[in-house]
Order: C-alpha cells, then structure tokens, then sequence
C-alpha cells in the first residue's frame, strides 16, 4: 500500500530565512505533486515532477524528486507571509488512478 | 477558460437522508475524480473516471457511496443512508487525459461541504 509521509507537520518560519520540508512515500512511483491550500480554500497545483533528478522552481519555492529514495523536498528560500498556507505532496499510485496524499505541512510567517 | 465547479457548496443534511454532490470538470478533462477530505487532513481518494467509465472505485468507503460520469462530462457523487461519520469536504478535480499520462495534472474544485446531523 502506498503511503506519503511529510515533515514536518507544522513549521514556523522567520521572515527572510531559509526552509526545507519534505517527502517521503512508500513504493515505487515516478510523479509527485505539490499542493498548496490557502484555509478555507481549494488546493491549487504548484509542482508536478515526473522523473528522477526532476527540479522545479517558481519563486522562493525550489522542488525536487528524488526516486530511487523515494524522497521529495520543497524548500522555500527567503520565507515571506505570503507563503504561509498548508502544502500538500501526493503521488500517483502504480494503477495511475489516484493521487495519494500526505498528511500536509502547515507555514507560518512571522516577521 | 472556467475551473472545477462543484455544487451545492455546503449541503447540511440529517441522518439517514440521501444525499447527491454535482461535480462539473473543466471542459475537455478526459478524467474526473473524487477525493474527501477531513478537517487537517490531506485528500483521499474515493473514485476515479476515464471519460464515462469508472475505473477505479477502491476508495469508496462502504456501499452507501456510488458515483456516475453518464455521459463523460458532469459526474454525481451519491452517499445513501448518510451517517455523521460522512461528514468532510468533498472535493472533485479533473485532468485533460488518463491519469499517467503527460497531462494528468489534476485541477481541484472548490468542494462540497457536507455536514451530517
């Protein structure tokens, strides 16, 4: 069974200073995806890496996969209040039907 | 062009009723998804459409839960006998092909907020 782990849960950011979160999952799979959910909203796509050594950048978030270690991250450069908001990792499941997701990781920006 | 709409946005219902969320993808999106999601939760999986064909139904939780895509386009999420256990969000979202492929990027809907009482 494929399962998604992120960490960390929670991380309170200062304004300016450099992060990492990341992702890990269970079984063989070549995409990941990454979410970010504003509270109260939809999840609004922000990355999708389709194979290993895959890099993505869009403003101060930079994400990686990394598939023989099963192994996501999402570091955010600079952290602003803008970024603050829950982001999700999923994976495809080997049948390509569903998006299994972590648990999310939840910013926080504070000046 | 519009994105994943998705209605009625709150349905609040009693025990027992049934209950019927309307899912309408982008237009063109080849498939068609359903997740629910818990408060602090990421999504999970319920079921999965290739155009009207429902290929995948493992995350249906119980047989109260059937969903339908007839024509390839606007698809309706049905819980029968609700519980207060099936209370969550219910979210759609819809891709351009079959999932794996180059575009299978999934666009999320706004979701139904069902609350069973």
């Amino acid at each position: 069974e494929l399962k998604v782990e992120q960490n960390p849960l929670f991380l309170s950011m200062q304004e300016g200073k450099n992060y990492t979160i990341y992702c890990n999952y269970s079984t063989t799979s070549d995409r990941l995806y990454w979410y970010r959910q504003d509270p109260g909203k939809s999840l609004e796509s922000l990355f999708v890496l389709l194979s290993n050594g895959a890099v993505k950048q869009e403003g101060r978030l930079m994400a990686s996969l990394d598939t023989k270690a099963r192994l996501s991250t999402l570091h955010i450069t600079a952290a602003v209040h803008d970024l603050s908001a829950t982001y999700f990792c999923a994976v495809l499941n080997q049948a390509g039907t569903a998006l299994i997701f972590g648990k999310g990781t939840t910013l926080s920006v504070s000046s | 062009g519009a994105g994943v709409s998705q209605s009625p946005r709150y349905k609040v219902t009693k025990r027992g009723q049934d209950v019927a969320l309307r899912c309408d993808p982008i237009s063109g999106h080849v498939s068609l998804y359903w997740y629910r999601q818990a408060l602090g939760q990421g999504p999970e999986f319920l079921t999965y459409f290739n155009y009207e064909a429902q290929q995948d139904k493992s995350g249906l939780p119980n047989d109260r839960f059937s969903a339908e895509r007839p024509e390839g386009s606007i698809s309706t999420l049905t819980i029968q006998r609700t519980e207060q256990r099936d209370s969550a969000m219910y979210r759609c979202a819809s891709s351009l092909f079959t999932a794996g492929g180059t575009w299978d990027e999934q666009f999320f809907g706004p979701g139904t907020r069902l609350t069973v009482l």
